[in-house]
């Protein structure tokens, strides 16, 4: 049930846009995003719960495909700061088993 | 300040043993989750527990057990019978069994074998 995330990984130049994509083959019922940095807690960066709900954060945004069992991450206008590896967590119904997909490292250079 | 507190930050294992990681959170939390972590591999669910004196198995129970006798407290014990116990561990909680809810995570032990 662990969502598969792509791409694995992705280099940035500051100031680029990145798309980070979470499918799932169950039918889902809400979808989390969260951010990691080297030998950190993850960082909550928001839960979509209603398919085709989108939500923004910053430059930083997300998109829920309900029938497509799939979620988007947006990031523009990419900072330093966002350098880390970012994880969608799904749940497939309203019980708390998240299942987490395998991560995508996502480095921003000068 | 609210949040949750993993003990110890490392943790080294001698072969045959057993060790427990501990995990204590002051939010007030119902449900409570241990994850490992492994290079390369997303989050992998060991256990979980929506209420005291109650847990589930993840995906991955094999050579763990937990407790959940305090709301507040959910420690992780890995047992001889884990062969390959070295990963980043991560303990979270959220406020209720409802998928909407955000986790709240620890900052982790690593746990390596010597």
């Amino acid at each position: 049930q662990q969502p598969v995330q792509s791409p694995q990984a992705v280099i940035l130049r500051e100031g680029e846009d990145a798309v980070i994509n979470c499918s799932s083959s169950k039918a889902l019922y809400s979808v989390h995003w969260y951010r990691q940095k080297h030998g950190e807690a993850p960082v909550f960066l928001m839960i979509l719960l209603k398919g085709g709900e989108q939500k923004g954060h910053d430059k930083i945004s997300a998109s829920f495909n309900e029938k497509k069992q799939q979620s988007s991450l947006y990031l523009t206008a990419s900072q330093l700061s966002y350098s880390g590896t970012y994880f969608c967590g799904t749940s497939p119904n309203t019980g708390n088993q998240f299942y987490f997909g395998t991560g995508t490292s996502l480095t921003v250079i000068p | 300040d609210g949040g949750i507190t993993q003990s110890p930050k490392y943790l080294f294992r001698k072969e045959g043993q057993n060790v427990t990681l501990s995990c204590e959170q002051n939010l007030n939390h119902d449900a409570m989750y241990w994850y490992r972590q492994d290079p390369g591999q997303g989050l992998r669910l060991i256990y979980y527990s929506q209420i005291v004196n109650d847990f589930q198995k993840g995906d991955i129970a094999e050579g763990y057990s937990v407790s959940r006798e305090k709301k507040e407290s959910f420690p992780l014990t890995v047992t001889s019978a884990q062969k390959n116990p070295t990963a980043f561990y991560l303990c979270a909680s959220s406020n209720s069994d409802s998928g909407g809810e955000k986790l709240f995570f620890g900052s982790g032990t690593q746990l390596s074998v010597l």
